[in-house]
């Protein structure tokens, strides 16, 4: 299993830009997530996801949107970058409810320039 | 009271040294508890859970005191690999289901 992956590694977006961060999972899990963790910072929840077809807010979900069409893939879409969403985005999955592990994709570092 | 807190540190202690460190949570009704542990530039991992009972690993003990509303990390005989960023996750309990993470204590382990 190649647990949860997310692409890409490393993007330098200029001010008002657009993208998509992907993660995917394979270990079947129906809950996915969205963090981003800023420097001495703790993580985030930016969104989350209990199931396909379903979607919701977490702390910080201003300037973001997501979709999850699939079990396995749940993208982050960035419209209109700003300079403060500079950070480290990571996804995560986990099996069920907050007492069940949360697995973790690599990361991806967004420069915002 | 925030919702997790932890002592940033860093901690910095000596090869083979024994170090704790704490966190506290502020919602009592709180039931599942972590230690992550985080390596600079890299994504948080499961270090282990934190049971009632207290859960031992190896080198690593985690305990809860419900009490004091706090979960508590032992390392013993420490080694330069403990180096990292530990992460303390509470979960939320309130209408939605999530947990929160702690913004982490910072361990330097020296040679």
């Amino acid at each position: 299993n190649a647990g949860v992956t997310q692409t890409p590694k490393f993007r330098i977006l200029k001010i008002g830009q657009s993208m998509t961060l992907q993660c995917t999972q394979d270990m079947n899990h129906n809950y996915m997530y969205w963090y981003r963790q800023d420097p001495g910072m703790g993580l985030k929840l930016i969104y989350y996801s209990v199931g396909a077809g379903i979607t919701d807010k977490g702390e910080v979900p201003n300037g973001y949107n997501v979709s999850r069409s699939t079990t396995e893939d749940f993208p982050l879409r960035l419209e209109l970058a700003a300079p403060s969403q500079t950070s480290v985005y990571f996804c995560a999955s986990s099996s069920g409810t907050s007492q069940e592990t949360q697995y973790f994709g690599p990361g991806t570092r967004l420069l915002v320039l | 009271r925030k919702e997790v807190e932890q002592d940033p540190g860093p901690f910095n202690v000596p090869e083979g040294a024994t170090v704790a460190f704490n966190c506290t949570y502020s919602n009592s009704a709180s039931q599942s508890f972590f230690w992550y542990r985080q390596d600079c530039r890299k994504e948080p991992k499961l270090l282990m859970s934190v049971y009632s009972s207290g859960n031992e690993d190896g080198r690593f003990t985690a305990q809860l005191n419900r009490a004091s509303q706090y979960i508590s990390l032992l390392i013993r005989d420490s080694k330069l690999s403990d180096s990292a960023t530990y992460l303390c996750v509470v979960n939320k309990v309130n209408r939605d289901d999530k947990i929160i993470f702690g913004k982490g204590t910072r361990l330097h382990i020296l040679p």
